[in-house]
């Protein structure tokens, strides 16, 4: 197994901008994390999906973030416009199955910068 | 609410010393329990995690943790460090809530420094 893919691996985007960084599960997984990390905050879970459909967003810092998960395969995590605070590294992560004790797997990230 | 805490940000210890990463946990229900590792520029690995059953669970690389429900618990050991266990490590923990769908709660993270 190819393992959660995300891209880019890198991005690097002007203030104002939109960015929009993708996710592929593992096959056959059915719950979805998107997690940001910093040195200030640490790992913060912004949003997880099960099924395809959004559980629990609270993490989502503010309206500029969306995330959407169109089909079992994909996900993405849309800010619009960038700010320079939302440079990070953004990881996916999946898991098998919706329960307490499943192991996620995560992806290589993306890391983000904004000047 | 649940939360994890680690002590210590960082660890230094000289190659072939006792590894001992420390993190302790907050919840109302038996939790689950996890250590996951992040080498530089990579993702989170799992390294081991704790459900039920027996309270010595043992990971990759040679790791292994022990739950104490009595002292809320859940410290990382490995007898002999090694140079390539230099990483960031992340405590977390999952289980309450009703409806709860495997979501995780991590510490902070502590850096290992191994020594030559």
């Amino acid at each position: 197994d190819a393992g959660v893919i995300q891209s880019p691996r890198h991005e690097v985007t002007e203030m104002g901008q939109e960015v929009t960084l993708r996710c592929k599960p593992i096959s056959g997984h059915n719950s979805l994390f998107w997690y940001r990390q910093t040195m200030m905050r640490g790992l913060e879970l912004l949003i997880y999906f099960n099924n395809n459909v959004p559980i629990d967003d609270s993490g989502m810092p503010e309206d500029r973030f969306s995330a959407k998960m169109p089909n079992a395969s994909f996900s993405t995590l849309k800010i619009q416009p960038s700010e320079p605070r939302d440079s990070a590294v953004y990881f996916c992560a999946s898991s098998l199955e919706a329960r307490p004790g499943g192991e996620q797997y995560f992806g290589p990230g993306t890391r983000l910068t904004v000047t | 609410a649940q939360s994890v805490t680690q002590l210590g940000s960082h660890v230094s210890v000289s190659e072939g010393a006792l590894v001992l990463l420390r993190c302790n946990y907050s919840s109302s229900v038996p939790p689950y329990l996890f250590w996951y590792v992040q080498y530089p520029n990579q993702g989170l690995q799992l390294l081991l995690k704790y459900t039920t059953g027996a309270t010595l669970v043992k990971g990759i690389n040679g790791f292994e943790a022990e739950f104490k429900k009595s002292e809320t618990s859940f410290h990382l050991t490995k007898p002999s460090a090694h140079m390539s266990d230099a990483a960031e490590y992340f405590c977390a923990v999952s289980g309450e809530g009703s409806g709860n769908t495997g979501k995780l709660i991590f510490g902070q993270g502590t850096t290992l420094q191994v020594k030559p």
